[in-house]
């Protein structure tokens, strides 16, 4: 199994609908992180966790919101999803030592 | 977090070195030089990082000038595999400013 787990993989959804994307880690790490990029860009960060009762918000936050449910659960909500939030969505962890684990991805499609 | 600037992209012939240069010329005395590398659309993937020091992994050499205001990533030996993007970022290593902030990265073309 993968250090860090995206689901759904893929996902088209219609605007203005709910969407959750998951993540699951076995790391141990305490901070977990997401991510979003376009197309040519780099990756921008959208909401960080340094433990399970911390969130705090990253550059592009606005029209997402975060859960994280426990050491190894954080996951990213699109309350009402518009067509320029489709993307790839990363989710990673940290440690010191170890840097940041990335998972495999998501790519949204919003239509 | 300190900006980093680095060219758009890099050719390497297979077997060659490749040298990967950084400038991060505000960089604070606390932060770390790290490097990341993406393959196509995967997750972003940890290289190596250092402070000061030059470091060495089985991955890579991360060079760091003595005035820490550039750094160059060494892959020793290229292969068509290591065609990436890479990407340095300068960051503290703990507290709530640790988090990573990407640049665009240099396109490493490996070739034949």
């Amino acid at each position: 199994d993968a250090d860090v787990t995206q689901t759904p993989r893929n996902r088209i959804t219609k605007t203005g609908k709910r969407i959750m994307l998951e993540c699951s880690q076995t790391k141990g790490h305490d901070r977990m992180y997401w991510y979003r990029q376009d197309p040519g860009l780099g990756l921008r960060l959208i909401y960080y966790s340094f433990d399970v009762k911390d969130i705090n918000k990253g550059e592009i936050s606005d029209g997402y919101s975060v859960s994280r449910q426990a050491q190894a659960k954080f996951s990213l909500s699109l309350e009402s999803a518009i067509p320029n939030q489709t993307a790839l969505y990363f989710c990673a962890t940290s440690d010191w030592k170890e840097g940041y684990t990335f998972g495999s991805g998501t790519r949204l499609t919003v239509v | 977090d300190a900006k980093t600037t680095q060219p758009t992209s890099m050719d390497c012939a297979e077997g060659r070195a490749a040298n990967l240069p950084c400038n991060h010329s505000t960089i604070s005395g606390n932060e770390y030089v790290y490097w990341y590398r993406q393959i196509h659309s995967q997750g972003p993937q940890y290289i190596i990082h250092g402070l000061k020091n030059n470091e060495t992994n089985e991955m890579a050499s991360l060079i760091i000038t003595e005035d820490r205001k550039s750094s160059t990533l060494i892959l020793p030996h290229a292969t068509l595999r290591d065609t990436a993007v890479y990407y340095c970022i300068v960051r503290v290593a703990t507290g709530t400013a640790s988090k990573l902030t990407f640049g665009t990265g240099t396109r490493l073309q490996v070739t034949l």
